[in-house]
């Protein structure tokens, strides 16, 4: 199947401060993202849906001041948490479906990124 | 709009034993369906998938579903588990689409135990 590397997979941060996530997708093209988080012994959330080359849609209830997204790129997706607080901390997760193939047929998911905020 | 229900928040299994995870879902439209798989700290790994056509469908690593669309279910099933099989599990549906969104809608998971 193909693949998608998120990064970092873990990120300790200060209060406060910003952090930036990473979405690619290493052998296909995507012209949509979508943005999961994930706290302990929940389900799988969806934050937003990244668009190439125009503004992401964010789902209701998240702040799209505090969580920036930029997709740049048919291949790389970005989540930037800014001003990050302790309740941002949990389990943020990609997923990718390869543009062309039969819409809501397949996505691929990246490994997910532990966010600590201390 | 779609929602998914698993109803089983833990499933604890003896190795080698048979195992039902149960998923239900409600939808106004037609959907697909999915399960997926999540050891811990790691992304998901998608097990099958049902689009269309037989019922039944088959995954990986042995597990199987069976869509049934009167009772609105798509439980997963294996034969014979392996303590490797100790994961969390995810029921997901996404839109038959008219709009391309591709947004999933996952259930609550189930946490699959599988004792020695």
């Amino acid at each position: 199947g193909a693949v998608v590397s998120q990064h970092p997979s873990r990120v300790i941060c200060k209060s406060g401060t910003s952090v930036k996530i990473e979405c690619r997708s290493l052998d296909f093209q995507a012209t949509t993202m979508f943005w999961y988080r994930q706290f302990p012994k929940q389900s799988l959330m969806l934050m937003a849906t990244s668009n190439e080359g125009s503004k992401a849609t964010y789902e209701q209830g998240v702040e799209k001041d505090k969580f920036l997204i930029n997709h740049a790129s048919l291949t790389l997706s970005t989540l930037t948490v800014t001003s990050a607080h302790p309740e941002d901390s949990s389990f943020y997760i990609c997923s990718a479906p390869p543009s062309g193939l039969l819409p809501n047929t397949e996505a691929f998911f990246g490994q997910g990124t532990r966010l600590t905020v201390v | 709009a779609q929602s998914v229900t698993q109803l089983d928040s833990q499933v604890p299994v003896f190795e080698e034993a048979p195992v039902e995870l149960r998923c239900n879902y409600s939808s106004s439209v037609s959907v697909y369906l999915f399960w997926y798989v999540q050891y811990p700290n790691q992304g998901l790994q998608l097990l099958l998938k049902y689009l269309s056509g037989s019922t039944l469908v088959k995954g990986i690593n042995g597990f199987e579903a069976e869509f049934n669309k009167s009772q609105t279910s798509f439980h997963l099933r294996k034969p014979s588990v392996h303590i490797s099989d100790t994961a969390e599990y995810f029921c997901a549906v996404s839109e038959v689409p008219s709009s391309n969104t591709g947004k999933l809608i996952f259930g609550q998971g189930t946490t699959l135990q599988v004792k020695p």
